[in-house]
C-alpha cells in the first residue's frame, strides 16, 4: 500500500525557517518524481515544487522561488522542503503528492498534510 | 501560466440530482491534460478523472469528465450523499508548471 506521511509543520515567526519531510513507502520511491502542494486555510490548492526522480530537475512556483528548496533522499525514501524567509501567506497545509504511474503530473497519492502556521 | 477558472463557486443540489461543474482555461490545455479531484473537509484530495475523461481506479461511473481545449466539464450523474464535497480541476499540460482551479463546492440543498 502506498503511503506518504508528512511531518515537520508547526508555528513559526515571519522570517523564520522550517523543514518539512515526507516519508514514502509501498512503492519504488526512486522511480518517481515528487511534488509539494499546499492549501491555505479555507482556500484552494496551489502547486509549490517538484523534483525529478534523480533530483536532476527541480521546479518551483514563482511564489516560493528563492525561498524554498526541495530535495530528496532516495536511500531513505524521503522528500523534503526547506522553507526559509517564511511569510504569513505561506500559512497552509502542505501535502506531498506522487504523480500517477503514467508519468504525467497528476496525483493519485497524497499524504495527509502537515500544517505550517506563520505568525508572530 | 495557465489560469483555470471553475464555475459555479457553489452548487446547491439534492441527492439524486445531476451535477455539472465547469473548468475553463485561459489558454488551450495541450492533449487534454486535465484532471479532477474531490476533497472533503480535513482530507487530502482524491483523484477522480485524468486526461479530461478517464476515470481513476475505483471511481464510480457516475463521475464523468469531458471537454478539450479550454473548456472542461465534470458531471456527476446522480449525486450520492458522499459526493457532497469540493471539486478541483488541475492542468498538467504545461508541466512542470502545474495549476489548479479555485474549486467548486457541491453542497446539499
Amino acid at each position: 500500500e502506498v503511503q506518504l506521511v508528512e511531518s515537520g509543520g508547526g508555528l513559526v515567526k515571519p522570517g523564520g525557517s522550517l523543514r518539512l519531510s515526507c516519508a514514502a513507502s509501498g512503492f519504488t520511491f526512486s522511480s518517481y518524481s515528487m511534488n509539494w502542494v499546499r492549501q491555505a486555510p479555507g482556500k484552494g490548492l496551489e502547486w509549490v515544487s517538484s523534483i525529478s526522480s534523480s533530483s536532476s530537475y527541480i521546479y518551483y512556483a514563482d511564489s516560493v522561488k528563492g525561498r524554498f528548496t526541495i530535495s530528496r533522499d532516495n536511500a531513505k525514501n524521503s522528500l523534503y522542503l526547506q522553507m526559509n524567509s517564511l511569510r504569513a501567506e505561506d500559512t497552509a497545509v502542505y501535502y506531498c503528492a506522487r504523480p500517477h504511474n503514467s508519468g504525467y503530473d497528476f496525483f493519485d497519492y497524497w499524504g495527509q498534510g502537515t500544517l505550517v502556521t506563520v505568525s508572530s | 501560466e495557465i489560469v483555470l477558472t471553475q464555475s459555479p463557486g457553489t452548487l446547491s443540489l439534492s441527492p439524486g440530482e445531476r451535477a455539472t461543474l465547469s473548468c475553463r482555461a485561459s489558454q488551450s490545455v495541450s492533449s487534454s491534460y486535465l484532471a479532477w479531484y474531490q476533497q472533503k473537509p480535513g482530507q487530502a484530495p482524491r483523484l477522480l478523472i485524468y486526461g479530461a475523461s478517464s476515470r481513476a481506479t475505483g471511481i464510480p461511473d457516475r463521475f464523468s469528465g469531458s471537454g478539450s481545449g479550454t473548456d472542461f466539464t465534470l458531471t456527476i450523474s446522480r449525486l450520492e450523499p458522499e459526493d457532497f464535497a469540493v471539486y478541483y480541476c488541475q492542468q498538467y499540460g504545461s508541466s512542470p508548471l502545474l495549476t489548479f482551479g479555485g474549486g467548486t463546492k457541491v453542497e446539499i440543498k
